[in-house]
């Protein structure tokens, strides 16, 4: 079925340092792709997303570009700043309006 | 324009109650779906509604139920608590419609609401 898998965390840097947290899907179909941020004690915030291969979606100084032949989607950050810090998740759509999400990084940017 | 309002924030139950959450899309938004998440099984679909009508719906009992109302907000209930329905049940809103079919709808979530089931 489909699904999303994100690397393990907790992941901790320090301020300024580059961030990558990887993702990868099942490739059914061609879906679109998601990064939600998730701050404590709030919802989910989309963060970016890309609809088909080769797209680069970007925000707030973060990046993920759609890789089918990898099935990845990555998110990078060049300079990782203390409010960084939240967990974030990685998604795909699963067929009409699911979402599908990955388990979720942990992340801790310390000063 | 207001995001995704969910009313209550916070609710404790006991065990064998039932609870009725409340969802409020963004404006012009007619597609609603719910997520629950918990720390042992993360993010996993509930349900989706879009012009009052269930339009697709996750592995959960039959205790989990929905609706939307004409205005696009949408209500979940949950009957019979148990411990494990403890949980962050979150609300997403969309534009819903022709796009969504393609997976290119974008969700947009509510602060969510916080169930405790003692």
């Amino acid at each position: 079925g489909d699904s999303v898998t994100q690397m393990e965390g907790p992941v901790t840097l320090s301020e300024e340092a580059f961030l990558t947290i990887n993702c990868t899907y099942t490739a059914t179909g061609y879906p679109s792709l998601f990064w939600y941020v998730q701050y404590p004690g709030e919802g989910l915030q989309l963060l970016l997303k890309a609809t088909k291969a080769d797209d680069k979606g970007s925000n707030k100084g973060f990046e993920a570009t759609y890789r089918k032949e990898t099935t990845s989607f990555h998110l990078e950050k060049g300079s990782v700043q203390v409010s960084d810090s939240a967990v974030y998740f990685c998604a795909r759509i699963g067929g009409a309006q699911k979402l599908v999400f990955g388990q979720g990084t942990r992340l801790t940017i310390n000063p | 324009k207001a995001g995704v309002t969910q009313t209550p924030r916070y609710l404790i139950k006991t065990r064998g109650q039932q609870v009725t959450l409340s969802c409020s899309p963004i404006s012009g938004h007619r597609s609603v779906s719910w997520y629950q998440q918990t720390p042992g099984q993360g993010l996993q679909f509930l349900f989706e509604y879009f012009s009052e009508t269930q339009r697709n719906k996750g592995n959960f009992p039959g205790r989990f139920s929905g609706r939307q109302f004409s205005n696009s907000r949408s209500e979940m209930n949950v009957s019979t608590l148990e411990l494990g329905d403890s949980a962050l049940y979150l609300c997403a809103s969309s534009l819903g419609g022709s796009s969504s079919v393609g997976g290119t709808d974008t969700q947009y979530f509510g602060p969510g609401t916080r169930l405790t089931v003692l």
